[in-house]
């Protein structure tokens, strides 16, 4: 069966830091991935989706950028974080419509 | 513009009885609808889907209903339990390209089911 994993679960980083939050599946192959966004009291933002290694497609421009390096590997960083960057993080992935979620990545940037 | 649109932001019912949660869309060009639980500080659960070529789709308590005419998907829950008591969001996919789909959430409902 698949799992996907996340990691860190909870991230407290000061305004300017930089950012990386890492998304790994396991049992399948060649997965679309996705990082999406859920800020307080909001909906699911999708951030950017990747259909192979080192294809990123963005789907809202900002200070964050995503790069797959390894077939089940996704990765979220940036370089200066931003207190609008606070929020719940969110990993996935996809061989239909259908997507399944990791655990999450609480962020609170102060 | 939001394409997908869960207008109650809340819902509250009683252990035992209906919970129904409802979705509305625009686009006409979404073939696939899904609905998802979440619980805080979680991600999101794939709960049922249905294709847009049927009009219900049932597993155990949850059936989905579309409406296409109206554009309109419903979530039914019955009976209600008090674990049942979480955000769902409704989501429409379209297909984008090659092995990826374009998938829209509205904002949620959050359910509270009480004993």
């Amino acid at each position: 069966s698949q799992t996907i994993h996340q990691w860190p679960a909870t991230l407290v980083q000061p305004v300017g830091s930089p950012l990386s939050l890492e998304c790994t599946v396991e049992g399948t192959s060649n997965p679309n991935l996705y990082w999406y966004r859920q800020a307080a009291g909001r909906g699911l933002q999708l951030l950017f989706y990747s259909i192979g290694i080192g294809q990123i497609s963005s789907e809202v421009p900002q200070n964050l950028s995503a790069s797959r390096p390894q077939d089940r590997q996704f990765i979220l960083s940036s370089k200066k974080l931003l207190l609008s960057d606070s929020g719940f993080y969110l990993c996935a992935w996809s061989a239909s419509s259908v997507r399944y979620f990791g655990p999450g990545t609480r962020l609170l940037v102060l | 513009d939001q394409q997908v649109k869960q207008n109650s932001p809340s819902l509250s019912v009683q252990e035992g009885r209906i919970s129904i949660l409802n979705c509305d869309y625009t686009n006409s060009m979404f073939d696939y609808f899904l609905w998802y639980k979440k619980y805080p500080a979680e991600g999101p659960t794939f709960l049922i889907s249905i294709s847009s070529i049927k009009d219900k789709n049932e597993d155990g308590r949850f059936t989905v209903f579309l409406n296409k005419s109206a554009k309109h998907l419903s979530l039914h829950i019955v009976p209600s339990q008090p674990g049942d008591s979480a955000v769902y969001f409704c989501a429409a996919s379209v297909p984008s390209g090659g092995s990826n789909y374009k998938l829209t959430f509205g904002k949620g409902t959050l359910l509270t089911v009480n004993p």
